[in-house]
C-alpha cells in the first residue's frame, strides 16, 4: 500500500486565488512528521512547511498552511493568494519512525500546479 | 541560493563504472541527506549523516555508499552503475539530526549512465 498519496497529478489555479493540494498518508506510528516541498522547473527542492504528529495547531509559513486532519490521515497544503511563481511541482512527504536509524522519509508522487494569470 | 553546494552539476558515465558525488552543507549544519529523483522511482530518501555518523538509511542500494568527513562535507559513491541509476541526486543539509528540522537542498547532480 502506498504510504503517501497525492491524487492530483496536475492542477490549475487562477492568480490571487487560494488552492489546496491533497495529501493522504498511511502509518501505524504514533510519532511521525509531514513535510511539503516545492520543486520549480529549475529543479531545486525547496522546503515549505512541516507538521509533527503531536502538533495540535496546523503549521503555517507565510502564504502556506498545512491542513492537518489526523483522524482522516490527511495533510493538505493550502496556498493562499497564488502567485505566478507558485507554478511548480509539489511533493508531500512523511517521516516515519523515531529518532533512530530505522526512520525513513517517504515521498508522494507529486502534484504539478500551474498558476494562470 | 540555499548555501548547499554539490559537484559536479552533470555527470555522464558508462555502465559498470564508479562515480563520486560531493556535497558541502550550509555553514553550521551538521546533518547531510542524500536523495535520488528518477522518472520511474520518483523521489527517494537514500541516507542521512549527522556529524560524521550514519543516522538513517532509506532505499539505498548496496552498490551505493556514503560518508561524511570531519569537515562535514559528504560524498556519495555509486559503483557498478546501471542504466537505471540515471537520476538527479540531491544533497540536503539541516542543523539538527531529525528530519523535523528544515532541510536546505543543493542544486543536484544529474547523473546519466549510458
Amino acid at each position: 500500500a502506498q504510504k503517501i498519496t497525492q491524487t492530483q497529478p496536475g492542477m490549475f489555479v487562477q492568480e490571487k486565488e487560494a488552492v489546496t493540494l491533497d495529501c493522504t498518508y498511511d502509518t501505524s506510528d504514533q510519532s511521525y512528521g509531514l513535510f511539503w516541498y516545492k520543486q520549480p522547473s529549475s529543479g531545486e527542492m525547496i522546503f515549505l512547511i512541516y507538521q509533527g504528529s503531536y502538533d495540535e495547531q496546523n503549521a503555517t509559513e507565510g502564504r502556506y498552511s498545512l491542513n492537518f486532519q489526523k483522524a482522516r490521515k490527511s495533510a493538505n497544503l493550502v496556498i493562499s493568494a497564488s502567485q505566478l511563481g507558485d507554478s511548480a511541482m509539489y511533493f508531500c512527504a512523511m517521516r516515519e519512525g523515531q529518532g533512530d536509524s530505522s526512520y525513513k522519509l517517504i515521498f508522494g508522487s507529486g502534484t504539478r500546479l500551474l498558476v494562470r494569470p | 541560493d540555499s548555501g548547499v553546494t554539490q559537484t559536479p552539476k552533470h555527470l555522464i558515465t558508462a555502465t559498470g563504472q564508479r562515480v563520486t558525488l560531493r556535497c558541502s552543507p550550509r555553514s553550521g549544519d551538521l546533518s547531510v541527506y542524500w536523495y535520488q529523483q528518477s522518472l520511474d522511482q520518483g523521489l527517494q530518501f537514500l541516507i542521512q549523516y549527522y556529524n560524521g555518523e550514519e543516522r538513517a538509511k532509506g532505499n539505498i542500494l548496496e552498490r551505493f555508499s556514503a560518508q561524511q568527513f570531519p569537515d562535514l562535507h559528504s560524498e556519495l559513491n555509486l559503483s557498478s552503475l546501471e542504466l537505471g541509476d540515471s537520476a538527479l541526486y540531491f544533497c540536503a543539509s539541516s542543523v539538527g539530526d531529525y528530519l523535523s528540522y528544515e532541510q536546505y537542498f543543493g542544486p543536484g547532480t544529474r547523473l546519466t549512465v549510458t
